[in-house]
C-alpha cells in the first residue's frame, strides 16, 4: 500500500494570505494525485487531479504542483469559504489500492 | 447535472450486514466507475473499493476483502455496497463517488451525500 503523508496537520492562516499544503507519497505515484476539500457535514469536493489540473468550477486561486513523491496544494489568497480540511489521494496504476492522506485542516488565524 | 443519491441512515447490531445504495443520474452510468469511501466520526477518508459500471470488475481494499461486496444494476443506474460481519469500528459515514476512470480506480469527481451507518449493540 502507498502511504500518503500530509503536512502540516493544521495550518492557521489569515484571510487573504497564501496557504501551502504538502503531501508526500511513500513511493512514486507519477502525477496520479488528486486533492479534495471537505467542509463539516459535507461530502468531499474534487479540487485538483493529475497533480495540477483544476476540476470543473474550481477557482484559479487553487493550484497544484509536484510529481513523483512530493506534491503541493497552494491557495493563493484565502477566502472565508476556503477554511476546511484538505485531503490528497493517490491513484497510481500499481498497487491498485487507493489511499488518502490524513488531511490538513486550514483554520482561521 | 450529475447526481448521486444514497439511501438513508442505518443502525445495525454487531455481526449484521448492511447494504447501501447509490442512484446515479445526469450521466451515462456505464461510462464510469463507482468508488466507495468511508469516514469514521472525526477521522479521515478511507477508500473501500471500486466497481466498473461498464463490466462489473471490482477492486477492494485489502483490509475489507471477504467482508465487502460491490455491485451495480445498470437498468436503474444504481450501485450497491454490502458490508458483512459489522463491528463497532465500521461505524462511519459511507460515500459513493463517481470514479473518473473506467478500467481501474482513479479519482472521484462527484460524490453522494453520504449514509451514516451506526453499529451498536
Amino acid at each position: 500500500e502507498i502511504v500518503m503523508t500530509q503536512s502540516p496537520a493544521t495550518l492557521s492562516v489569515s484571510p487573504g494570505e497564501r496557504a501551502t499544503l504538502s503531501c508526500r507519497a511513500s513511493q512514486s505515484v507519477s502525477s496520479n494525485l488528486a486533492w479534495y476539500q471537505q467542509k463539516p457535514g459535507q461530502a468531499p469536493r474534487l479540487l485538483i487531479y493529475g497533480a495540477s489540473t483544476r476540476a470543473t468550477g474550481i477557482p484559479a486561486r487553487f493550484s497544484g504542483s509536484g510529481s513523483g513523491t512530493e506534491f503541493t496544494l497552494t491557495i493563493s489568497s484565502l477566502q472565508s469559504e476556503d477554511f476546511a480540511v484538505y485531503y490528497c489521494q493517490q491513484y497510481n496504476n500499481w498497487p491498485p489500492e487507493r489511499t488518502f492522506g490524513q488531511g490538513t485542516k486550514v483554520e482561521i488565524k | 447535472q450529475v447526481q448521486l443519491v444514497q439511501s438513508g441512515a442505518e443502525v445495525k447490531k454487531p455481526g449484521a450486514s448492511v447494504k447501501v445504495s447509490c442512484k446515479a443520474s445526469g450521466y451515462t452510468f456505464t461510462s464510469y466507475g463507482i468508488s466507495w469511501v468511508r469516514q469514521a466520526p472525526g477521522q479521515g477518508l478511507e477508500w473501500m473499493g471500486w466497481i466498473s459500471a461498464y463490466n462489473g470488475n471490482t477492486n477492494y481494499a485489502q483490509k475489507l476483502q471477504g467482508r465487502v461486496t460491490m455491485t451495480t444494476d445498470t437498468s436503474t443506474s444504481t450501485a450497491y455496497m454490502e458490508l458483512r460481519s459489522l463491528r463497532s469500528d465500521d461505524t462511519a459515514v459511507y460515500y459513493c463517488a463517481r470514479d473518473a476512470q473506467i478500467a481501474v480506480a482513479g479519482f472521484f469527481d462527484y460524490w453522494g451525500q453520504g449514509t451514516l451507518v451506526t453499529v451498536s449493540s
